[in-house]
């Protein structure tokens, strides 16, 4: 049972648009940054977004995040079939443990 | 270049011991914050614990703390986990992040754990 909690899988066709919920807790998302980072199965994971909507250097502007309350998204434009991995989102709890959500499957149809 | 390569992975009875290394690369090691994040088989990111840079402030995860100790040497741009009273559920993938930005912006290809009798 993760601190954080995501969906388990999202879908979408090629092209299209899809989001990825993270919900937390006021010890967590609510008085910290959150990152993303998506991991293609075999690989070691990859940040996508931190500081709750900020993009690493080489990440597409398809990627975007966003925070309200104790709550983030991820979300994702013009999806690719290279998008396809699992997601996870990230960030410090007021008892000083990094935590991460169970992560989101995603499939591009 | 930043590069992280982990080390030390393998075989390990329940109540063993190992100890991991991360070498570091391409980057001021001191001055930056460690992480050490694990994946059971089929599991999701799990965080270890944290090192900070220069004051060495450690974290750690519950399910390890009194039994993993995290530390670093920053002449020889290293990272170490060493890691006592293993369990089954310590069986893992682990990576070591460095943590500029976010929970980590660089990662390692991780070393295997196995926890087995």
């Amino acid at each position: 049972q993760s601190v954080l909690t995501q969906p388990p899988s999202v879908s979408a066709a090629p092209g299209q648009k899809v989001t990825i919920s993270c919900s937390g807790s006021s010890s967590n998302i609510g008085i910290n940054y959150v990152s993303w980072y998506q991991q293609v199965p075999g690989t070691a994971p990859k940040l996508l977004i931190y500081d709750n909507n900020k993009r690493p250097s080489g990440i597409p502007d398809r990627f975007s995040g966003s925070k309200s309350g104790t709550s983030a998204t991820l979300g994702i434009t013009g999806l690719q079939t290279g998008d396809e991995a699992d997601y996870y989102c990230g960030t410090w709890d007021s008892s000083l443990s990094a935590v991460f959500g169970g992560g989101t499957k995603l499939t591009v149809l | 270049e930043v590069q992280l390569v982990e080390s030390g992975g393998g075989l390990v009875k329940p109540g063993g011991s190992l100890r991991l290394s991360c070498a570091a690369s391409g980057f001021t090691f001191s001055a930056s914050s460690m992480n050490w994040v694990r994946q059971a088989p089929g599991k999701g990111l799990e965080w270890v614990s944290s090192i900070t840079g220069t004051v060495n402030y450690k974290y750690y995860a519950d399910s390890v703390k009194g039994r993993f100790t995290i530390s670093r040497d920053n002449a020889n741009n290293s990272l170490y986990l060493q890691m006592n009273s293993l369990r089954v559920e310590d069986t893992a993938l682990y990576y070591c992040a460095r943590q500029r930005y976010g929970l980590g912006d660089f990662w390692g290809q991780g070393t295997p754990v196995t926890v087995s009798s």
